[in-house]
């Protein structure tokens, strides 16, 4: 079963825009995780926050954590048409011990 | 490093055939996932391993479906009979605990 849900399910934006994901999950979670997968490819793990953190920064990436409402949001900034690729957000449960994926974000960057 | 590496990469079989994949994880890492991805379903874990033995196998979908992980570098995911509703893409993967997991590039299958 999903635990994560992404919105928008799609984004298509102008090259240099910001992109915004958002992630909305279901129980107490240990860390959250984004993940990036280009087309034909593998998952590449982006960045994790954990429970306690509200904020978190990896170049032109910033992930946020609401635990209040359950939810994260993922922006990257500056975009490029190199980001175009599906974005999934990942949670491991509070006392859990896997990895549980959302349906992702397609993102579109178009140059 | 190289990576998770899966085999084979892409497989064409006819319903009722066997299929195997194989994985072979990060060397060091304690932990490998077979997940299965499909439009309609999303990616979905089927089982996992801590230290090669299973811990849980709650998602794969029937018992066609069997996985294995005889030692610490090499597990395989078989279907058997196989039918047209497997065919999606089978990710393994590797981690060294639940803060990362490496992802091989996939066997795509399908089934007709």
């Amino acid at each position: 079963s999903q635990q994560g849900e992404e919105d928008p399910q799609a984004l298509s934006i102008q090259e240099g825009e910001n992109a915004t994901m958002n992630c909305s999950y279901k129980t107490s979670i240990n860390n959250l995780q984004w993940y990036r997968q280009n087309s034909g490819r593998g998952l590449v793990h982006l960045i994790l926050i954990r429970s306690n953190e509200r904020e978190k920064h990896s170049g032109r990436l910033r992930v946020t954590l609401d635990t209040s409402k359950k939810s994260s949001s993922l922006l990257i900034t500056a975009s490029r048409a190199a980001d175009t690729a599906s974005y999934f957000c990942a949670t491991v449960r509070e006392y859990g011990n896997k990895l549980v994926f959302g349906a992702g974000t397609i993102l579109r960057v178009k140059s | 490093d190289a990576g998770v590496i899966q085999s084979p990469r892409h497989e064409v079989t006819e319903m009722g055939q066997e299929v195997t994949l194989r994985c072979k994880p990060i060397s060091g890492h304690n932990s490998l996932f077979w997940y299965r991805q499909t439009m309609m379903r999303g990616l979905e874990l089927l089982i996992y391993f801590n230290n090669n033995v299973p811990i849980d196998d709650s998602g794969m979908p029937e018992d066609r479906f069997s996985a294995k992980m005889p030692n610490a570098s090499f597990s395989t995911l078989k279907i058997q009979p196989s039918e047209p509703r497997d065919s999606a893409v089978y990710f393994c993967a590797s981690s060294p605990g639940l803060n990362t997991i490496y992802f091989g590039e996939g066997s795509w299958l399908t089934v007709v």
